[in-house]
Order: C-alpha cells, then structure tokens, then sequence
C-alpha cells in the first residue's frame, strides 16, 4: 500500500519567516495531493490540494509543489503569522483506499 | 450551509461493548469516509462508502463495519470493543468517488474504551 513520510516532524519559526513542509510517497498511480491543517481539538481542514497534472498551485500566503518524478510534495507558507501554529498533515490519493496520511508536522510560530 | 456532522461528540463505553457512530455528509455529497485518529498520529482509513456501495477499505479488523443510507449518511460500527480502539473517530465527506476529489472532515467522535 501506499506509504507517506512527512519532515519535520515538529518546525519553529519566527513570525513573519516562511515554513517548508516536506512529504514523499511510495505509490506512483497517486494522484491528489492534499494538505490538511489541524487545530488542538478540532476538526481536520483542507487548506490546499493539487492534482497530479500541476506542479504548483498557490493561495495567498500558502502554496504547493509536486514533483511527480521525485514522488515529493511540499507546503510551503510565507509570511507566517501566530495564527498559522497548528499541526499540518499532508495526505495522498490514488483511488478507492481513501487518504493516506503523514504523521504531522507541528508548526510553531514564535512571536 | 451546514457542513460534516457526526453524533455522538464523545463516548465513554467498556472493553466488549459495541458501539455505533453516525454521520451525515454535506448535502449533495455522495461519499462518505471513515478515518480512525489516535492521539499524535494521522487520521488511517477505515472505509469509504459511495452510492451505498463499500468502495475501499483500509487495514482493519472485521470487528469494525459500516453502510451508507439512501439520504447519504453513514454509520460505523466497532464491536468487541478494545482498549486500543480509544481514538477520535472522523467522517469525511465527498462529492464523488474521494480518491481524487476535496473531502471535508466533520468534528469527530471520541471515543474512550475504558
């Protein structure tokens, strides 16, 4: 089955400075590649996604890169504010087996 | 426009019990999925239902069951309930078949086995 490895696994930056998250996978039939963020106690929410036929896709200070070849993804986030700390999972589909979901990168923003 | 919805919000149930979790996706949605989150880790999936069709299933045991209505929602079962089944329990819904399209996560059920 498919397999996501997702660094780092916790990521510390000063406010107003840009955080990458990276993410690979095993499966080369993947093909959408969403990014979820995730608040203490709430509900996973989708922030972005991009499909297999694009290699970046960009909302405002958040953006993602896919590199089909290399089987890696990655989050990036500018101008990073205190509301951006949250844990962010990237996650992978092919077909009819649902997401397949990193462990997490727990992203701390310091003022 | 009312989003994911799951009930019941927590659950304290004892080793052996069955238990029944219940979702109902955003309207015209048609798929609904079933993610299992421990503390600390990734949602893993469980099912995904489309059309009242099982259409995927994760690596889980028999113990765990579910069926989608014809109005769409969904429920899980879990039966012989361990200790080890303690997670929060997400539904996700879809407009279609989820592998490549958006799904949109309800609040979740906690569930404690004590």
């Amino acid at each position: 089955g498919e397999n996501v490895e997702q660094h780092p696994s916790t990521l510390s930056v000063q406010e107003g400075d840009s955080a990458v998250i990276k993410c690979t996978y095993s499966d080369s039939a993947s093909n959408y590649f969403p990014w979820y963020k995730q608040e203490l106690g709430k509900r996973p929410q989708l922030i972005i996604d991009i499909r297999s036929n694009v290699g970046e896709k960009k909302d405002q200070r958040i953006a993602v890169t896919l590199n089909k070849t290399a089987k890696h993804f990655s989050l990036h986030i500018t101008e990073t504010q205190p509301e951006d700390s949250a844990v962010y999972f990237c996650a992978v589909a092919g077909g009819a087996d649902g997401l397949t979901f990193g462990k997490g990168t727990h992203l701390i923003i310091q003022p | 426009d009312a989003g994911v919805t799951q009930s019941p919000t927590h659950l304290i149930k004892t080793r052996g019990q069955q238990v029944t979790l219940r979702c109902s996706p955003i309207s015209g949605h048609k798929s609904v999925s079933w993610y299992q989150q421990v503390l600390g880790q990734g949602p893993q999936f469980i099912f995904q239902y489309y059309e009242k069709e099982e259409r995927g299933r994760g690596n889980f045991p028999d113990r765990f069951s579910a069926r989608q209505f014809p109005n769409y929602s969904s429920e899980l079962n879990v039966n012989a309930l361990l200790l080890g089944d303690s997670a929060l329990y997400l539904c996700a819904s879809s407009l279609y078949l989820a592998g490549g399209y958006e799904q949109y996560f309800g609040p979740g059920t906690r569930l404690t086995v004590t």
